[in-house]
């Protein structure tokens, strides 16, 4: 149990809807990194938050968001869902300051899209 | 743009004996960090063995070695005296010292053969 806990474990929806994921760090990290992991592309780095504010942004579509709240747990936000989104979702935290270098991984939240 | 590739989607091994996985980076950069990870069927990711990149030495835990190649950018991941609980997909990740960007290859099946 790596502490990072992601709800829900999965989610099925329709194309065209919109789902939040959540994810909630380990006590005392205060980076939060979302993935999004499918069977074609592998794994894919999406955003990265820090203490609230987005740190850095990867390969994150514009239907996609994130955000942090005060308590630092996360939600990614999908919308206009298309089956191509269909994925294992992965939250990670790290530990506070600008060299950390270690990724805990949560479960993840498996995505279908019909 | 980093990039890093695995170029055996498969491997496998009888159990007791050493498997090697490969792993190949692209980077301008002097400094920077190395992982392996471990996905089991339960699909958590669980950091295998990280190396920093300004370390002529290279890391172990346990049974997990890597040979890193700082010149040829290669960092490779051996596995002693395998056993079942091994089996997983095991991916490479770079992270640049200064960065917070995280970039993966696309993983390798391992087997575990009884």
């Amino acid at each position: 149990d790596s502490g990072v806990t992601q709800t829900p474990k999965h989610l099925i929806t329709a194309t065209g809807q919109r789902v939040t994921l959540r994810c909630s760090p380990r006590s005392g990290d205060l980076s939060v990194y979302w993935y999004q992991q499918s069977l074609d592309q592998g794994l894919q780095f999406l955003i990265q938050y820090y203490n609230g504010e987005e740190r850095a942004k990867g390969n994150i579509l514009e239907r996609f968001s994130a955000q942090q709240f005060p308590d630092l747990h996360s939600e990614l936000n999908l919308s206009s869902l298309e089956l191509g989104d269909s994925a294992l979702y992965f939250c990670a935290s790290g530990p506070s300051g600008s060299f950390d270098n270690e990724q805990f991984f949560g479960p993840g939240t498996r995505l279908t899209v019909l | 743009a980093q990039t890093v590739t695995q170029s055996q989607p498969e491997m496998s091994v009888q159990e007791a004996e050493t498997v090697t996985l490969s792993c190949t980076y692209d980077t301008s950069e002097s400094d920077y960090y190395l992982f392996w990870y471990k996905q089991p069927p339960s699909r958590q990711m669980i950091l295998v063995i990280r190396q920093e990149a300004y370390k002529q030495q290279n890391a172990t835990e346990n049974r997990f070695s890597v040979n890193f190649q700082k010149a040829a950018k290669s960092f490779s991941l051996k596995i002693s005296d395998s056993q079942l609980g091994d089996a997983a997909m095991y991916f490479c990740a770079y992270r640049s010292y200064t960065g917070n960007q995280f970039y993966f290859g696309t993983g390798t099946s391992l087997t575990v053969i009884p």
